[in-house]
């Protein structure tokens, strides 16, 4: 495997689920991030990490519980969603938290909350 | 509040014709300049980066940065359908994460 990695691919979910997406880099960096895209809206950040710690959260809904056990793996955790929630949720990775070098993302998952 | 302003488009322009694509920033003390291709329903993919004023050339692509004027821009040369993307101009300010712009929807006809 090479790159980021994101899974699931698909998400359709109930609003009383409880779901995880899973997102896994190979490439030795050291800041993670989470990205959601709406429909023809700009990616909004959601959550930062730098070698494991937290380092930015955008005033998310306590609804999305972001998890990153160690550098090269991060997760958000997802419970009671709300229809509006539904999007295109991405991971990316970067060598350091200031992005100097750019991003790389993964495929994403595509989340249908119904 | 840092903002990279894009126009939406769509942009379209016919096979073959060169696709200018622009992307303006409000930090001055922004270093580095990315931009990324997204095909619909997929996620972005970094086509080109620059840090410098000036020009800078990968295949059909050129980047082009004026730091003075704040403004950074992407060039595409003998434009193909398949560059009909959303192009997403990035620009870092230091210690912060990425400020990406809304983007701007290419169109290429055949």
């Amino acid at each position: 495997e090479t790159g980021v990695t994101q899974t699931p691919r698909h998400l359709v979910m109930g609003m009383t689920n409880k779901k995880s997406l899973k997102c896994e880099q190979h490439l030795g960096h050291n800041a993670m991030y989470w990205y959601k895209q709406s429909a023809k809206k700009p990616l909004e950040l959601m959550f930062v990490y730098s070698l494991e710690e937290r380092v930015e959260n955008n005033s998310v809904p306590s609804r999305f519980s972001p998890e990153c056990p160690n550098s090269s793996h991060l997760f958000l955790h997802l419970h009671t969603l709300q229809p509006e929630d539904s999007a295109l949720y991405l991971c990316a990775s970067s060598q350091d938290s200031t992005g100097v070098y750019g991003y790389t993302f993964g495929s994403g998952t595509r989340l249908t909350v119904v | 509040q840092k903002e990279v302003e894009q126009n939406s488009g769509p942009l379209s322009v016919p096979e073959g014709a060169i696709a200018s694509l622009n992307c303006t920033y409000s930090d001055r003390v922004s270093q580095s300049f990315f931009w990324y291709r997204q095909y619909s329903g997929k996620s972005p993919e970094l086509i080109m980066s620059i840090y410098s004023n000036g020009d800078k050339e990968d295949g059909r692509f050129t980047a082009q940065l004026n730091k003075a004027s704040q403004y950074v821009s992407l060039l595409i040369r003998d434009s193909q359908p398949s560059d009909s993307a959303t192009y997403l101009c990035a620009v870092n300010s230091g210690n912060t994460p990425l400020v990406f712009g809304k983007g701007t929807r290419l169109s290429v006809i055949a």
